[in-house]
């Protein structure tokens, strides 16, 4: 159980567009998902908390308006990178927290970002 | 805040040798603690957790003992194989169910030679 799907696994684009990325549980219900963005040989930093059927709050630092972030259902959360940078190339990765019979947190395999 | 402290790697060990990843924390409160395992372009992977003082998590061979009064949890395993190579994130979380982000340490990178 707690598994966490996220999709596209890569993607590439031209500057000025639009990505999104899906990020799904598939077998338990996430009120809370988190999303992380993990440069090269470096650790995970949080962007933004995600709470189903309420906006984002995002961490210092982190544009609001340039990191769309919808949370429309137990089951699904979206980050959508608008007008795409090659600043923005990176690894972005999801994550839900799992309290049905052990407490924790699932990550979804990530997604890696090129913008070209 | 709350921070996590991993030994900076890489770590390079031959097949069989001992691992040891030293992790130190600050936290208030009493946080759960957490090494996840990255391998090469996927994401992460729960390794072990511990949610209280003195517990031991252990998984695939893989230990850590939760340490309040050192405010420590080195991950240790006995003896590595070439499959254990990967990243290593030491984490705490101040909650338990409460929807508390995770904070993680800045990853060490194990390589482990045949």
């Amino acid at each position: 159980g707690a598994v966490v799907s996220q999709h596209p696994s890569w993607v590439i684009c031209k500057s000025g567009t639009s990505v999104k990325i899906e990020c799904r549980s598939l077998d338990f219900q996430a009120t809370t998902m988190f999303w992380y963005r993990q440069f090269p040989k470096q650790s995970l930093m949080l962007m933004a908390t995600s709470n189903e059927g309420s906006k984002a709050t995002y961490e210092q630092g982190v544009e609001k308006d340039k990191f769309l972030i919808n949370h429309a259902s137990l089951t699904l959360s979206t980050l959508t990178v608008t007008s795409a940078h090659p600043e923005d190339s990176s690894f972005y990765i999801c994550s839900a927290e799992w309290t049905g019979g052990s407490y924790g947190y699932t990550f979804g395999s990530g997604t890696r970002l090129t913008v070209v | 805040g709350n921070s996590v402290t991993q030994m900076e790697g890489p770590v390079t060990l031959s097949e069989e040798a001992f691992l040891t990843i030293n992790c130190t924390y600050t936290a208030t409160g009493y946080p759960s603690l957490f090494w996840y395992v990255q391998y090469p372009g996927e994401g992460l992977q729960l390794l072990l957790k511990a949610t209280k003082a003195d517990d031991k998590g252990s998984n695939k061979g893989f230990e850590a003992t939760y340490r309040k009064e050192t405010t420590s949890f080195h991950l240790e395993k006995g003896s590595v194989q070439v499959s254990d190579s990967a990243v290593y994130f030491c984490a705490l979380s101040e909650g338990r169910g409460g929807s508390e982000k995770l904070v993680f340490g800045k990853g060490t990178k194990l390589t482990v030679n045949p």
